[in-house]
């Protein structure tokens, strides 16, 4: 079991790029969270999926993000343009929806944009 | 809507002390879990106990156990003997079953141990 597999682990960039962050879930899992922690907002909830589909992205700051999750196996987080006040550590979470089982999350990925 | 407080931004402890991390939720749903996630400088998110919501019994892992009061809504987490490397943030958490599914965290208490 590989775990959850976030790309890139940094990711330094400038205002007003796009960026693009990555999540491959465990096999089997069919839920799949975006989280962002910052030390003044703690973990917030940005969007997440059940079998592929959004279920609630009401968490998702504004037009400049966007989430997609093609197939069971991967998802990305996308913020363009991206701006100073997104830097944060963005994780990736997985698990079983519907049964007891635990979240697991992947290694984050911390955005610095300057 | 699901909440969860932790009023303790920051909590120090001397090695093999014991210390207690407070947490209090808000949910409206009958069937839930809690949870205590650790986050050490690695940043990585680690499970450190968990608790279903229909159990009277505190949940017990090891040096670390819970006191869950359900009328209270709360679910603090205490560490026996603790170690140095249990330095960490500590993020209390609730999940409902069924429905959305979300896991809801708390703002985290940072725990420092003295040796």
């Amino acid at each position: 079991d590989a775990g959850v597999i976030q790309s890139p682990r940094h990711e330094v960039t400038e205002m007003g790029q796009e960026v693009t962050l990555r999540c491959k879930p465990i096999s089997g899992h069919n839920s799949l969270f975006w989280y962002r922690q910052t030390m003044m907002r703690g973990l917030e909830l940005l969007i997440y999926f059940n079998n592929n589909v959004p279920i609630d992205d009401s968490g998702m700051p504004e037009d400049r993000f966007s989430a997609k999750m093609p197939n069971a196996s991967f998802s990305t987080l996308k913020i363009q343009p991206s701006e100073p006040r997104d830097s944060a550590v963005y994780f990736c979470a997985s698990r079983v929806y519907g049964v007891d089982s635990p979240l697991h999350f992947g290694n984050g990925t911390r955005l610095t944009v300057t | 809507a699901q909440t969860v407080t932790q009023s303790q931004p920051e909590m120090s402890v001397q090695e093999a002390e014991t210390v207690t991390l407070s947490c209090t939720y808000d949910t409206s749903e009958s069937d839930y879990y809690l949870f205590w996630y650790k986050q050490p400088p690695s940043r990585q998110m680690i499970l450190v106990i968990r608790q279903e919501a229909y159990k009277q019994q505190n949940a017990t892992e090891n040096r670390f156990s819970v006191n869950f009061q359900k009328a209270a809504k709360s679910f603090s987490l205490k560490i026996s003997d603790s170690q140095l490397g249990d330095a960490a943030m500590y993020f209390c958490a609730s999940r409902t079953q069924g429905g959305s599914e979300k896991l809801v965290f708390g703002k985290g208490t940072k725990l420092t141990v003295n040796p």
